[in-house]
């Protein structure tokens, strides 16, 4: 499976924006890309998906590189409700038709107020 | 709208022993896949179902098995189980079709599973 690789770890403070990078260089043409974010004892919470033009939506935008080799995650103004782990993800088809998701190690984001 | 829902949230058990996991998705959605999340990684993909059949299976031994019910609930089984089994097991439902593109798959809190 291709894979993402991310920080282990980023800080930000509270009110400003938050990039957060994620390479998958052996991203295939059909695997979306996708961001979700983990609080402690919660499952993952969906945050923004994209195949190649960049997405906004209420929560996030999500850019992605021109070669699909790489994307970007950005918080516009982050809050202490922000601080979390967020994943970069591979929506992968598989050939049964079923679409799994392939995460990677994840960025352990803290807010400092 | 009650989001997915898993029981129980906490599970222990002995080596050796079978475990079973229960999962109801939102409501009007067809499929559910099951995740395992070793303490300190990332989730990783064990199924997926979709109308009651089996659509996708990850790298994972037959002791693992899972099936979805009519009501699109579904129940993973853990058979023989091992040390190495202790994680946080989660689930996921979706609307079918299983390519449309904004396809997403919403997660409950999970089962946390430890084996002694």
């Amino acid at each position: 499976d291709a894979k993402t690789t991310q920080p282990n770890s980023m800080e930000s403070n509270e009110e400003e924006p938050v990039h957060l990078p994620c390479n998958h260089s052996t991203i295939s043409g059909t695997d979306y890309i996708h961001w979700y974010r983990q609080l402690p004892s919660q499952g993952p919470e969906y945050v923004i998906h994209g195949l190649t033009s960049n997405v906004n939506n209420r929560m996030a935008s999500l850019a992605i590189a021109e070669d699909r080799k790489s994307s970007t995650l950005i918080l516009h103004r982050a809050t202490l409700r922000d601080a979390a782990v967020y994943y970069c993800i591979l929506r992968i088809v598989l050939i049964q038709g079923a679409q799994k998701l392939v995460f990677g190690q994840g960025t352990r984001l803290t807010i400092n107020p | 709208d009650a989001g997915v829902t898993q029981s129980p949230t906490h599970l222990i058990k002995t080596r050796g022993q079978q475990v079973t996991l229960r999962c109801s998705p939102i409501s009007g959605h067809k499929s559910v896949s099951w995740y395992q999340q070793v303490l300190g990684q990332g989730p990783q993909f064990i199924f997926q179902y979709y109308e009651k059949e089996e659509r996708g299976r990850g790298n994972f031994p037959d002791r693992f098995s899972a099936r979805q019910f009519p009501n699109y609930s579904s129940e993973l089984n853990v058979n023989a189980l091992l040390l190495g089994d202790s994680a946080l097991y989660l689930c996921a439902s979706s609307r079918g079709p299983l390519r449309v593109a904004k396809n997403i798959q919403y997660f409950g809190a999970g089962t946390r599973l430890s084996v002694l």
